[in-house]
């Protein structure tokens, strides 16, 4: 079926230093999320993005995250400068386009993000 | 906020036995509601959604029941197999704009041989 795929698979970063994750969504997907998720906790919502705006974001989503999508490339999550509790797999999701109607979310294998 | 319980944390059943696995959410605008597959250390998986517009779907050996009164939802796995192992993630989303998913704490199943 349908595949996102992640880079990279793991991350392991100092304290204040830069990190940008990437994501490569389902070609014909116009929708993208992230998700974050701490060891044995439950998925949280981030932001989901279209058209190249940011349409919803939690308050988890603090002022040292950004997306962007240039040019339909990477889906990229930047986190700008991180914090020991941004450590956590982090997931990107895509979902196609529908009027009042929602799709099913597809999901990438994640990025292990440590943050020392 | 708008949260989802998911009311099992563990679950083991006898394969072949049928599992059921119950949330209930607190956003009255919610109307969609998928259910995921989680392995250990892969990513999540699509099991099978309803849409408000119905009280029951069924595929294959798994149906969910929708009850908006209650604001209650489950999914039902008969004939149970080793293979549907896993942690079993509820969710719902107010389904426009391919808005947010909020999750459940997730149901670790155990099928017993």
């Amino acid at each position: 079926g349908p595949k996102v795929l992640q880079i990279p698979s793991h991350q392991i970063i100092d304290m204040g230093q830069m990190v940008t994750l990437n994501c490569d969504p389902v070609s014909n997907h116009l929708y993208f999320y992230w998700y974050k998720q701490i060891l044995g906790q439950q998925m949280e919502f981030l932001v989901n993005f279209y058209n190249g705006k940011v349409m919803e974001k939690s308050k988890l989503f603090k002022d040292q995250f950004s997306v962007e999508r240039p040019d339909g490339s990477y889906f990229t999550l930047k986190i700008q400068p991180t914090a020991l509790e941004d450590s956590a797999v982090y997931f990107c999701a895509s979902s196609l386009e529908g009027l009042g109607i929602s799709y099913e979310q597809y999901f990438g294998p994640g990025t292990r993000l440590t943050v020392l | 906020g708008e949260k989802v319980e998911q009311h099992e944390s563990t679950l083991s059943v006898r394969e072949g036995d049928s599992a059921v696995i119950n949330c209930t959410y607190t956003d009255t605008a919610s109307s969609y509601f998928p259910w995921y597959k989680q392995e250990a250390g892969k990513s999540l998986h699509f099991v099978i959604d309803i849409r408000s517009n119905v009280d029951r779907k069924q595929s294959q050996r798994l149906t969910v029941l929708l009850d908006k009164k209650a604001k209650r939802f489950s999914l039902h796995i008969t004939a149970t197999q080793p293979e549907d192992s896993a942690i079993y993630f509820c969710a719902a989303s107010r389904g426009y704009n391919q808005g947010k998913l909020i999750f459940g704490q997730g149901t670790k199943l155990s099928i017993k041989p």
